[in-house]
């Protein structure tokens, strides 16, 4: 049962566009989400995060948007630089079966073209 | 500030066999957790530790256990090693059990069965 979904596996955008980076869920009960970056080689690097009360959390380039009644989230990526070139993960926050626990997305491949 | 340290970063183990990872969190973190991604797929998790105690478990056999000592660094051990088991082990910190804001992640343990 996957509770939280990246439909693309990957993304290809120009450097300087915008880039957006899709994710869904089914766990009502979700009340945190955050957006993890990953290079080869190294663990998951925290981007950014949103509470389930909110719809927007803006970080520098980066920006959170969450719709509940459709059951999903999106991350911006504005400007996009050559360096956001990573796999990105979101995950989702719950007490579930009593622990308290990150829900990971498959991720998305961004990849950033000069 | 050292970030959270995992060992070793590679191992290799025969089928069978026995391994222990270890973890050191974050100074002042209390929160462990252990999560494994295979290729091509989101962490899933499998052990949360606070407090020196469990909190919670995964869907992993009970060939799989874990520990936190009192200085709140981990081990997780898994025995009869599946090739299945081969995977990136990722142990991640946090200040507070909810891990809602932000976890933080160490590089991980790249564990190869043969």
């Amino acid at each position: 049962d996957q509770q939280v979904k990246q439909n693309s596996p990957s993304l290809s955008v120009q450097e300087g566009r915008i880039s957006i980076l899709n994710c869904d869920y089914t766990n009502s009960m979700f009340d945190y989400f955050l957006w993890y970056k990953k290079y080869p080689a190294e663990g998951p690097t925290f981007l950014i995060s949103i509470s389930s009360i909110k719809d927007k959390n803006e970080d520098g380039r980066f920006t959170v948007f969450l719709n509940k009644s459709a059951k999903h989230l999106s991350l911006h990526i504005v400007p996009s630089q050559p360096g956001d070139s990573a796999v990105y993960f979101c995950a989702a926050s719950a007490i579930i079966q009593g622990a308290q626990k990150l829900v990971f997305g498959q991720g998305t491949r961004l990849t950033i073209n000069p | 500030d050292a970030g959270v340290t995992q060992s070793p970063t590679h191992l290799i183990k025969t089928r069978g066999q026995h391994v222990t990872l270890r973890c050191s969190p974050i100074s002042g973190h209390k929160s462990v957790s252990w999560y494994q991604q295979v290729l091509g797929q989101g962490p899933q998790f499998i052990f949360q530790y606070y407090e020196k105690e469990e909190r919670g478990r995964g869907n992993f056999p009970d060939r799989f256990s874990a520990r936190q000592f009192p200085n709140y660094s981990s081990e997780l051990n898994v025995n009869a090693l599946l090739l299945g088991d081969s995977a990136l082990y990722l142990c991640a910190s946090s200040s507070y059990r909810a891990m809602n804001t932000e976890a933080f992640f160490g590089q991980g343990t790249r564990l190869t069965v043969v």
